[in-house]
């Protein structure tokens, strides 16, 4: 049974950057295939993709948002993190982690998904 | 950037069924996938690369797509489909996209 689980700040002030962790089990990221994103939503609006890290070290990023975001993976671990610099108060939303699954690195869905942390970015 | 277009809501009868549309510009040509969103939880896929359905998904869920437009069908909708369900695709530059959403309402 695979399960992701969030970890970071609840709040952050603006300029801030913002660092969250995503504990996994159940698979390895040293394994052929596997892969870990993140997608995060502003309260009460859309999903939105931002990151996802390959086993093979791999990385895709939103290209609104690549100059902000780095994602790395430790295997010894089994945690991904993701960091977003310059944060600002629309950054406000639940950041999920979420296992990637498909045939290839361009046929990525997303099972499953963390119970998400909610972040506040505000003074 | 690409984008992914859904009707932001869409209500039915028990017993009815559902269509969601996304509609964007080749869609066909890539895959779709769907998600479910109850609330206070967190997203749940229903239906991958078109019209696969994951494990422990009822069969009333089923997924097409064609053209400019993926439709996720939902054949004798029940009170616990009420959600919001977006559908998801990527684009040719490697990108994540996904729809704005429909919140299904069941009454």
């Amino acid at each position: 049974q695979i399960t992701l689980k969030e970890s970071g700040p609840t709040l952050v002030k603006p300029t801030q950057t913002l660092t969250l962790t995503c504990t996994f089990s159940g698979f390895s990221l040293n394994s052929n295939g596997e892969g870990v994103g993140w997608i995060r939503q502003p309260p009460g609006k859309a999903l939105e993709w931002l990151a996802l890290i390959f086993w093979d070290d791999d990385k895709l990023y939103s290209p609104s948002l690549q100059y902000r975001l780095t994602i790395t993976k430790d295997t010894s671990k089994n945690q991904v993190v993701l960091a977003m610099t310059n944060m600002a108060p629309v950054d406000t939303a639940t950041y999920y982690c979420v296992h990637r699954r498909g045939p290839a690195r361009h046929y990525n869905w997303f099972d499953p998904w963390g119970r998400g942390t909610l972040v506040t970015v505000s003074s | 950037s690409y984008e992914l277009t859904q009707p932001p809501s869409l209500s039915v009868s028990p017993g009815q069924t559902a269509t969601i549309t996304c509609s964007g510009d080749k869609l066909g040509n890539k895959y779709a996938y769907w998600y479910q969103q109850r609330p206070g939880q967190s997203p749940v896929p229903v239906i991958y690369q078109d019209s696969e359905r994951p494990s422990g998904i009822p069969e009333r869920f089923s997924g097409s797509n064609s053209g400019n437009t993926a439709t996720l069908t939902i054949s004798g909708t029940q009170a616990v489909d009420e959600a919001d369900y977006y559908c998801q695709a990527w684009d040719s530059n490697l990108e994540g996209v996904f729809g704005g959403g429909t919140r299904l309402t069941v009454l």
